[in-house]
């Protein structure tokens, strides 16, 4: 059954290296969601994307993060300098964008900065 | 702005039993959709049941069944015969009608089925 993929599953990096996330959406689906989820800020909306055009990115640190939908079947999301508090399970997530508004989330990343 | 509150941090249920967990919401929209996701140890977040705010009728989904309070802008999730596999973490969402992309979340429930 169709459902959104999410590479890698676990990553480990020091602090101060780069870090690129991949999300595969489900195909046939224009929003594409990124959401961070800690214990202390619980689930935070980062970005998110409808065919392909970023619409709101307003819930991620401009400085370090960015996120891009190269096509319409990857979108990554890219932290540079990485640092210890961004240590947390990022999970991507696809819609229609119509009717329900359901979202699809893929299994998340789970990040570790040292 | 919207917000969504869940007031219970953590429950349980003996297995067989009937449980419900509580969810708060606050908007100015008149129409938006309301969510229950659960999440697992597994970590993989899983949509249980939505609500369509314009419609009066409470869904169901199985042993799934929300009671939606919309004039107290409450929103609470019942969950009957409780199973094992229940065992999770439990969100509440809504989107608003601006922007129905946008759904926010709650702090969530986390729930332990007792066998």
């Amino acid at each position: 059954d169709a459902r959104v993929t999410q590479t890698p599953r676990h990553k480990v990096t020091e602090m101060g290296q780069e870090v690129t996330m991949r999300c595969q959406p489900i195909l046939g689906h224009n929003t594409v969601f990124w959401y961070r989820q800690t214990m202390m800020q619980g689930l935070e909306l980062l970005a998110y994307f409808r065919n392909r055009a970023p619409l709101d990115d307003s819930g991620m640190p401009k400085d370090r993060f960015s996120a891009e939908m190269p096509d319409a079947t990857l979108a990554t999301l890219k932290i540079q300098p990485s640092e210890p508090r961004d240590s947390a399970v990022y999970f991507c997530a696809s819609g229609l964008g119509t009717g329900t508004y359901e979202q699809y989330f893929g299994p998340g990343t789970r990040l570790t900065v040292t | 702005a919207q917000t969504v509150t869940q007031s219970q941090p953590e429950m349980s249920v003996q297995e067989a039993e009937t449980v419900t967990l509580s969810c708060t919401y606050d908007t100015s929209e008149n129409n938006y959709y309301l969510f229950w996701y659960k999440q697992p140890p597994s970590r993989q977040m899983i949509l249980v049941i939505r609500q369509e705010a314009y419609k009066q009728q409470n869904a169901t989904e199985n042993r799934f069944s929300v009671n939606f309070q919309k004039a107290a802008k409450s929103f609470s999730l019942k969950i009957s015969d409780s199973q094992l596999g229940d065992t999770a973490m439990y969100f509440c969402a809504s989107s608003s009608e601006t922007s129905y992309d946008k759904v926010i979340f709650g702090p969530g429930t986390s729930l332990s089925v007792i066998p």
